[in-house]
């Protein structure tokens, strides 16, 4: 089944732990995004990798880090969360071009206390 | 600047009203659109897009570049059609840009 799975999908941390929101898709997807979505603002993207080694920032990145190793993983890297990153996040692929539709994960509800 | 403007936070209907969810968009070339749904305590998943120009659960969006606009609608609303409405923007080969939402409340 194609599918974009993310892990884990419920995590409580405390303020400075890092860790590491994984994702991976099976459909061979060259563009991979990360998004969080809080109440009245939506989806907001906050990396985007448009192949292997190939990332830049979206539009919230301050406080992230991805890597894009290889073509299906895309981890979102906390290196010291804070009480404002805590939300739900959204991975999501497609495939290259214009129009095509995204597929996305399940979500994670992180919390940082 | 790219955007796209979904004024209802909330739109609550009764079953078998009409649905009309507003999507405009700001945008100088000629942007690809879509409608993504997301039902309770699911991911986000495709509902139309405006290039297919088809019809999905009974919904239908028509893109009026004159108005910048691409709303949502239904004859005749059901109550499985609760659910969170993201309209959404895919302005160049990567940039994919969504509204903030609509909560759709069908009551019976």
């Amino acid at each position: 089944e194609a599918q974009v799975t993310q892990n884990p999908r419920y995590l409580i941390t405390v303020t400075g732990k890092k860790l590491t929101v994984t994702c991976s898709q099976n459909m061979n997807h060259e563009y991979m995004s990360w998004y969080r979505q809080d109440p009245g603002l939506g989806l907001r993207q906050i990396y985007y990798s448009m192949n292997v080694e190939v990332t830049d920032k979206g539009d919230v990145p301050e406080g992230y880090k991805v890597s894009r190793k290889e073509k299906r993983n895309f981890p979102l890297i906390l290196e010291s969360p804070s009480p404002n990153q805590t939300s739900l996040y959204f991975c999501a692929s497609r495939s290259r071009g214009l129009g095509t539709e995204a597929f996305f994960g399940q979500g994670t509800r992180l919390t940082v206390v | 600047a790219q955007r796209v403007t979904q004024p209802e936070k909330l739109l609550s209907v009764f079953k078998g009203a009409p649905v009309e969810l507003k999507c405009n968009y700001s945008y100088s070339g000629s942007p690809e659109l879509f409608w993504y749904v997301q039902y309770s305590r699911q991911r986000l998943q495709l509902l139309l897009r405006h290039i297919s120009r088809e019809s999905i659960k009974g919904f239908t969006a028509d893109l009026n570049k004159g108005e910048t606009s691409f709303h949502l609608k239904k004859p005749f609303a059901q109550e499985e059609d609760s659910a969170m409405y993201y309209c959404a923007l895919n302005s160049g080969t990567y940039k994919y840009i969504f509204g903030t939402g609509t909560r759709l409340k069908v009551l019976a």
